[in-house]
């Protein structure tokens, strides 16, 4: 069975600067992956979506890359600001169903 | 373009007692899914609609656990009878199509938060 883990759960940085989330699985079997965006109360916002095929994903200050052999996807978050303070929650799809990691939560201080 | 719609927002119910969420999803997205996410984990799926099918629901709790989709569109999620354990957020979504070669980004309603006191 497929099993999603992110590491660390909660992060707390000053405003400004980069930061890197990460996102492991245990099944390389995957058709591709998706970071979302939870604010609290809200439901997710799809980010980034990277194709099993693909290396990495760009919007704007966030890069996505994916090392599926390895079983691993990173999410680069340039230049933070407060706003960007969230949960964060990278998901893989195998084909036919979609597995949730447990989050990081990010605190961006002014 | 309107989003995954949910209701109600919020929901205060004793254990034992029934309670039901409606989901309407974008228009012309065949695939819809029922999660359940409880705090301080990521969200888990319990069934899986394409059109007015069940595609999977193999985590859903099916001795109190219901769900149908009727005419592909709008889908009902029920619970009878709640347990304390159900206590969480109850999270929609479509998507245009759930197969690895199409654009299968799911768009997520706000959730509706349940509390079994």
């Amino acid at each position: 069975k497929q099993e999603v883990t992110q590491i660390p759960a909660a992060l707390s940085v000053p405003e400004g600067e980069n930061l890197v989330l990460n996102c492991s699985f245990t099944d390389s079997a995957i058709y591709n992956l998706q970071w979302f965006r939870q604010d609290p109360g809200k439901g997710l916002t799809s980010l980034l979506l990277i194709q099993s095929s693909q290396r990495e994903q760009t919007s704007g200050r966030l890069n996505a890359s994916l090392d599926k052999s390895s079983g691993r996807s990173t999410l680069y978050i340039a230049a933070s600001q407060p706003g960007d303070s969230a949960t964060y929650l990278c998901a893989v799809f195998t084909g036919n169903q979609f597995y949730f990691g447990t989050g990081t939560s990010l605190t961006v201080i002014p | 373009e309107a989003g995954v719609a949910q209701s109600p927002r919020y929901k205060i119910i004793e254990k034992r007692q029934s309670v039901a969420f409606w989901c309407n999803p974008i228009s012309g997205h065949a695939t819809l899914y029922w999660y359940q996410q409880i705090l301080g984990q990521g969200p888990k799926l319990l069934i899986q609609f394409q059109n007015n099918g069940v595609v999977d629901d193999s985590q859903l709790p099916k001795d109190r656990f219901s769900a149908e989709r009727l005419k592909g569109v709008d889908s009902t999620l029920k619970i009878q009878p709640a347990k304390l354990e159900d206590s969480a957020v109850y999270l929609c979504a479509s998507s245009l199509t759930p197969l690895a070669g199409g654009t299968n980004i799911q768009y997520f309603g706000a959730g509706t938060r349940l509390s079994v006191l």
